[in-house]
């Protein structure tokens, strides 16, 4: 099966822009998670969607929002830019039922502010 | 909610060497428990889960990690390490509770392997 893909990998944006990051789950995966990876504050989690609804959130602002379709792909936006958003956003799948746990992560979106 | 600590963020060691990553969990609920390894511009790689059963886990690249409730924590070993081994290791838990998954992880520890 292929794993996860994250588009793009590489992104360099301007301070008060907005941009899309997109992600393709594992085959039969209906959970895909978002994760922001920073120097300074590690890995942190963005928030979950399942069947197209977002399950849990993490403690972010507004800003940064993320849809599902229907087809299980993910993206997320952040919008209004800010020279603190530059980090590694991973997407992560998983079955998404009630004994799947287990969360495999795609390359990641390297997101430059700028 | 959870907190993960890993109590060594740099770990240096010879090649053929054993090592030993320490991780302990905080949680007011049961968890799960996983190690991720993490290559230079790469994402996370599965090493090995904790989800019930015997407390020795095995994993992928001869990796295995020991649960103790008792103590709270999942240390990471590998009696022989190679520099290939040379990434960043991430301790994660996730609540057994709900339906939404969550991963929170520690810092990280880079374990660097040398000749």
């Amino acid at each position: 099966k292929a794993g996860v893909t994250q588009t793009p990998r590489y992104l360099i944006k301007t301070r008060g822009q907005q941009v899309t990051l997109s992600c393709s789950p594992i085959s039969g995966h209906r959970s895909v998670s978002w994760y922001q990876q920073t120097p300074g504050q590690g890995l942190q989690f963005l928030f979950e969607y399942f069947s197209e609804t977002q399950r849990n959130k993490g403690n972010f602002p507004g800003r940064f929002s993320g849809r599902q379709f229907s087809n299980s792909r993910s993206e997320m936006n952040v919008s209004t830019l800010e020279l603190g958003d530059s980090a590694l956003y991973l997407c992560a799948s998983s079955l998404g039922g009630q004994s799947s746990y287990e969360q495999y992560f795609g390359p990641g979106t390297r997101l430059t502010v700028t | 909610a959870q907190s993960v600590t890993q109590l060594d963020s740099q770990v240096p060691v010879f090649e053929e060497a054993p090592v030993e990553l320490r991780c302990n969990y905080s949680s007011s609920v049961s968890v799960y428990l996983f190690w991720y390894v993490q290559y230079p511009n790469q994402g996370l790689q599965l090493l090995l889960k904790y989800l019930s059963g015997s407390t020795l886990v095995k994993g992928i690249n001869g990796f295995e990690a020991e649960f103790n409730k008792s103590q709270t924590s999942f240390h990471l070993r590998k009696p022989s390490v190679h520099i290939s081994d040379t990434a960043e290791y991430f301790c994660a838990v996730s609540a057994i509770s709900g339906s939404a998954r969550q991963l929170t992880f520690g810092s990280g520890t880079q374990l660097t392997v040398l000749p």
